[in-house]
């Protein structure tokens, strides 16, 4: 059964570096999204996209983050100067059929 | 704005006992749908109720939905080990571009 995947699996990096990370979203499918999920907290809605363009974002989703899918698979989440807040599993997700299908997950600890 | 808030936040049970979980929401909803998430690990999708429905099956799984109440639960039947997870609502909205809204979840434990 098709999955969405996700790289890097864990990652670490110092305050003030840029990160990206990626996801490969279930093909032909065609609404991907970015969740976040701070250890023992909810899973909150970063951004939606759409045909290229963002669908929709949260207050999280300041100018420090951006969205890309720069071929036909990949889709990107960039923190262009990470913070210590930042740190979190990073969840992508794709739809198809009214439910969102998520991978297994980037967890990001910044330093 | 609409949120899923489950309850309890944990639950201990003996294997092959039934697990009740609750969720509670505050505005209108297109879908609920349940996940797990084993530790540390991906959100797993399990069952997804329309707002036009009332009850549904799959295998151990059944999830009601009460709109008049905005609440759903999630009932695992003879319960297993293997069933030791986190169990999050998340409710959306009509379209597909719609963000889902998770509550904080439940911690499930199933005692073997």
């Amino acid at each position: 059964e098709p999955e969405v995947t996700q790289t890097p699996s864990h990652q670490v990096t110092q305050m003030g570096q840029e990160v990206i990370l990626r996801c490969v979203p279930i093909s032909n499918h065609l609404y991907f999204y970015w969740y976040r999920q701070i250890l023992g907290q909810k899973v909150e809605f970063l951004v939606s996209f759409y045909n290229n363009e963002i669908s929709e974002k949260s207050e999280i989703f300041d100018d420090q983050f951006s969205v890309e899918r720069p071929d036909g698979s990949n889709f990107t989440l960039k923190i262009r100067s990470t913070k210590l807040e930042d740190s979190a599993m990073y969840f992508c997700a794709s739809y198809r059929g009214e439910t969102q299908y998520f991978g297994p997950g980037t967890r990001l600890l910044v330093l | 704005s609409q949120q899923g808030e489950e309850d309890p936040q944990a639950l201990s049970i003996q294997e092959g006992e039934n697990a009740t979980m609750n969720c509670s929401y505050k505005t209108s909803i297109n879908n609920l749908q349940w996940y797990r998430q084993n530790s540390g690990r991906g959100l797993v999708h399990l069952i997804l109720i329309r707002s036009n429905e009332r009850e549904k099956h799959s295998g151990r799984l059944r999830v009601t939905l009460d709109t008049s109440k905005k609440s759903s639960s999630l009932l695992i039947t003879a319960s297993r080990a293997a069933d030791t997870a986190s169990y999050f609502c998340a409710t959306g909205l009509t379209g597909a571009n719609s963000k889902l809204t998770f509550g904080k979840g439940i911690t499930l434990s199933v005692r073997p």
